[in-house]
């Protein structure tokens, strides 16, 4: 079975600054897809960025940024210019097909000081 | 996108008794899903809504405690059965939507359940 290991439960950053949450998953497959989302408080999960397995390069939105080592397994998420808006928990999530169901991450928690 | 409204948004139960939870998307999808999640911890899935069809359970998860219908593409309910201070949680449904050859996932604000 697929899991997907959040190591830091817990992750600060001061406003303006650069912050990488780290996600590691096993899977025996070749190809797949692997999620980051972002849970305000008290607010709906939304998607931050995903990559394609069969991509090298690695994927990019805005401020956020990916560093995906397949063969390692390993899959963080680079946060730049740190805003407020941006504490959140963060959940990395793997998913095999296209139209499939994911596993998550237990979440890191991020908090940005001002 | 997506849009996706969950009713009731939140509710307190007495324990034995059971919830019904509607899930409503502005439009058709490719796949429902109900996740539990309690504050601050991850996503459990409950199982996956099928349209026309007895829903698909994740281990842990039975058709008797969670009856899940889903009549047409855009409607789905959770009945939690039976309930007990244990299902305290909040609810999430979430939809599969098609765009560019690529389902996206979207999750609903979710239904707080607490249950005395």
């Amino acid at each position: 079975a697929q899991t997907v290991t959040q190591s830091q439960p817990e992750m600060s950053v001061q406003e303006a600054e650069t912050v990488t949450l780290s996600c590691t998953y096993d899977t025996s497959e070749s190809d797949y897809y692997l999620f980051w989302y972002k849970q305000p408080p008290s607010r709906q999960m939304i998607l931050v960025i995903r990559q394609e397995a069969y991509k090298q390069q690695n994927a990019t939105e805005n401020r956020f940024s990916v560093n995906f080592q397949k063969a390692a397994k390993s899959f963080s998420l680079k946060i730049s210019d740190s805003q407020l808006g941006d504490a959140a928990m963060y959940f990395c999530a793997y998913r095999y097909t296209n139209a499939g169901k994911s596993t998550f991450g237990d979440g890191t928690t991020l908090t940005v000081k001002p | 996108s997506a849009v996706i409204s969950q009713k009731p948004s939140r509710d307190i139960c007495q324990r034995g008794t059971s919830l019904t939870i509607q899930c409503q998307v502005d439009s058709q999808v490719t796949m429902m899903f109900w996740y539990r999640q309690q504050p601050g911890q991850s996503l459990t899935l409950i199982a996956t809504a099928n349209q026309g069809s007895e829903a698909t359970y994740e281990s842990g998860f039975v058709i008797d405690k969670f009856p899940i219908s889903r009549p047409n593409l855009t409607f789905s309910t959770l009945t939690v059965s039976n309930m007990s201070p244990e299902d305290s949680s909040i609810y999430l449904c979430s939809v599969l939507k098609l765009a560019d050859s690529y389902n996206e996932q979207f999750f609903g604000p979710g239904t707080r359940l607490t249950v005395l």
